[in-house]
């Protein structure tokens, strides 16, 4: 079926800097979304987009954390600058709206912060 | 907000027998209830769903129950297979619109031929 696909698979970055997790969201899908896994923990949802805007962010979605989708292309994730904490794997996901089996979930990008 | 429980971390089922998830939830609002399944280094995918009208919904092997009394929800997958083994997790969707899932911890399912 269709698939999200998350690029890089894996990031190793130094903490203070830039890192861009990108996401190339299934085709005719409307809501983006980043979820947030550290090791042995939940999957916690971090922010939707729709629409060109942030529809919601949760407390983890720190003032250093941005999401945009310019074009209609990928789907991004950027955390600027980086801290230790922010070492997790991170799922992009994308839907075309509510409670609909096509939420289709990416593989998840490896951020380890060192 | 929503809290999602899953109690069991792990699970291991010979193969043949039924293997139960159970998940808890803390709000009523809550109206959608997702179940995914995560193979070694791949993705969520989607195995079956049950919205809150309902309190019970099957497809094949896997039938969803809802207690929506208890905030309680299971998934049973009967007659296993060793390819049903995979980390279980159950979600729920609160009732704001914005389409968000909150995820239970997970549960490893291991089925032993």
């Amino acid at each position: 079926g269709p698939k999200v696909l998350q690029i890089p698979s894996h990031q190793i970055i130094d903490m203070g800097q830039m890192v861009t997790l990108n996401c190339d969201p299934v085709s005719n899908h409307l809501y983006f979304y980043w979820y947030k896994q550290i090791l042995g923990q939940q999957m916690e949802f971090l922010v939707n987009f729709y629409n060109g805007k942030v529809m919601e962010k949760s407390k983890l979605f720190k003032d250093q954390f941005s999401v945009e989708r310019p074009d209609g292309s990928y789907f991004t994730l950027k955390i600027q600058p980086t801290a230790l904490e922010d070492s997790a794997v991170y799922f992009c996901a994308s839907s075309l709206g509510q409670g609909e089996s096509d939420y289709t979930f990416g593989s998840g990008t490896r951020l380890l912060v060192i | 907000g929503e809290k999602v429980e899953q109690h069991q971390s792990t699970l291991s089922v010979r193969e043949g027998d039924s293997a139960v998830i159970n998940c808890t939830y803390t709000d009523t609002a809550s109206s959608y209830f997702p179940w995914y399944k995560q193979e070694a280094g791949k993705s969520l995918h989607f195995v079956i769903d049950i919205r809150s009208n309902v309190d019970r919904k099957q497809s094949q092997r896997l039938t969803v129950l809802l207690d929506k009394k208890a905030k309680r929800f299971s998934l049973h997958i009967t007659a296993t297979q060793p390819e049903d083994s995979a980390i279980y997790f159950c979600a729920a969707s609160p009732n704001t619109g914005n389409y968000k899932y909150v995820f239970g911890a997970g549960t490893r399912l291991k089925v032993i031929a």
